[in-house]
């Protein structure tokens, strides 16, 4: 039972580089986030979707891209890396109140 | 200002000892309220969700005051096994209408010692 996997789980990258964080849910939920955390802020939505095909800003979108071609996988794209989006992200995927994270992609931006 | 918001301790507890934590939200419209527990380095994962009424899990009680915007966990007979992160999670209505987006504290500290 995969629940919510990640990819990749490590990457450094170099200023300018662009890449995408792949989060895929096998449980067939409508709702899935992206999130990043940082010390001492918490966790913060970047983007989220509320289904195949959506997607909508959160709190902290700004260099960042998603897509939601499929129900079960949800892309965040950074297309030109900036030091400032060194960071923890988190993907997610709500059922009822409940979310349901992956294990997280520790990227760092040089 | 945030609009969920925490005191991010760190407290630090004998075992044994009680130990409360608050949480305040701004959105007086947010619909439903949860604790999460994050260890370190790993993913937040659901602790319990919180009524109006208040609800129990074994040693955790959680209660939500909606008069006064804020949620609460009471830890009773502290584990060190309860070291993490705590943190608070207010599912407030979208801007745009037609969804609620699960919004987190920062998150409150807790050791436990021996």
């Amino acid at each position: 039972n995969a629940g919510v996997t990640q990819t990749p789980k490590f990457r450094v990258l170099k200023t300018g580089q662009s890449m995408t964080l792949l989060c895929a849910q096998d449980m067939n939920h409508e709702y899935m986030y992206w999130y990043r955390q940082d010390p001492g802020m918490g966790l913060r939505l970047i983007h989220y979707s509320v289904g195949e095909g959506t997607t909508a800003k959160g709190e902290v979108p700004d260099g960042y891209n998603v897509s939601r071609l499929k129900k079960q996988n949800f892309l965040l794209g950074l297309e030109s890396a900036a030091p400032s989006q060194t960071s923890v992200y988190f993907c997610a995927s709500r059922r009822g109140g409940e979310l349901f994270f992956g294990e997280g992609s520790r990227l760092t931006v040089l | 200002r945030k609009e969920v918001e925490q005191d991010p301790g760190p407290f630090n507890v004998p075992e044994g000892a009680t130990v409360a934590f608050n949480c305040t939200y701004s959105n007086s419209a947010s619909q439903s309220f949860f604790w999460y527990r994050q260890d370190c380095r790993k993913e937040p994962k659901l602790l319990m969700s919180v009524y109006s009424s208040g609800n129990e899990d074994g040693r955790f009680t959680a209660q939500l005051n909606r008069a006064s915007q804020y949620i609460s966990l009471l830890i009773r007979d502290s584990k060190l096994s309860d070291s993490a992160t705590y943190l608070c999670v207010v599912n407030m209505a979208a801007q745009s209408g037609g969804s609620y987006i699960p919004t987190f504290g920062r998150g409150t500290s807790l050791i436990v010692h021996p």
